[in-house]
């Protein structure tokens, strides 16, 4: 089973601070993505990594892989009440692409 | 394209009633996905299929659950019977996987699920 750990689970922050989601496993993953949940919706897809040691970036949201592809994290820079929600990360096995999610982690940006 | 189409959006239900949730995919996608999602248990993959043929059902919890793929355009995941435990919110989710860079789930708004 390819289990992916999500910390912390809850963070609370003020506006204008950084802050690091990680993203862990025992297993590889042909690639992992990041998804964004707001209430009453399904996740959306904010980015796909794919290369061991990548870094992608989408404003102030920096995505990295590790070397080895079994985690990642996500990394915000001067956090917006816009950024609140729940992320998730989710790894998509090497094998008929079995999607997994990690539990998630519900972020709250106060004003 | 409509997007991941799921229905009933919610649905009230007695225990012991049979439950029928609904699923039409993005076309062309050839997998597809169902989920439930609760706050103590997350995002959990309960069963997926790939053209059609369920490939890994081993997150569906019981055998009163059961999950089908007739064609292209549609499943469904059915409880029977319905237990107050599987109240929960349950995603229904599609994607091309094929390559890499092109592995995006696109998720339905979900069915909200009480059972009492």
């Amino acid at each position: 089973t390819q289990l992916l750990e999500q910390s912390p689970q809850f963070l609370s922050i003020q506006e204008g601070e950084n802050l690091t989601v990680y993203c862990n496993s025992s297993s590889v993953f042909s690639s992992l993505q990041w998804y964004r949940q707001e209430p009453g919706e399904g996740p959306v897809l904010l980015v796909t990594v794919v290369t061991g040691g990548e870094v992608k970036k989408l404003k102030r949201l920096t995505f990295q892989f590790g070397d080895a592809r079994k985690d990642s994290s996500l990394h915000i820079t001067a956090a917006q009440p816009g950024d609140t929600g729940l992320y998730l990360c989710a790894g998509v096995g090497t094998s008929y692409g079995k999607l997994t999610f990690g539990q998630g982690t519900i972020l709250t940006v106060h004003p | 394209d409509a997007g991941v189409i799921q229905s009933p959006r919610h649905e009230v239900t007695e225990m012991g009633q049979e439950v029928t949730l609904r699923c039409k995919p993005i076309s062309g996608h050839d997998y597809l996905f169902w989920y439930r999602q609760t706050m103590m248990r997350g995002l959990e993959l309960l069963i997926y299929f790939n053209n059609n043929v369920p490939i890994d059902d081993s997150g569906m919890p019981e055998d009163r659950f059961s999950a089908k793929m007739p064609n292209a355009s549609f499943s469904t995941l059915k409880i029977q019977p319905s237990e107050p435990r599987d109240s929960a919110v349950y995603f229904c989710a599609s994607s091309p996987m094929r390559g890499p860079q092109n592995t995006e789930a696109f998720f339905g708004q979900g069915t909200r699920l009480t059972v009492v």
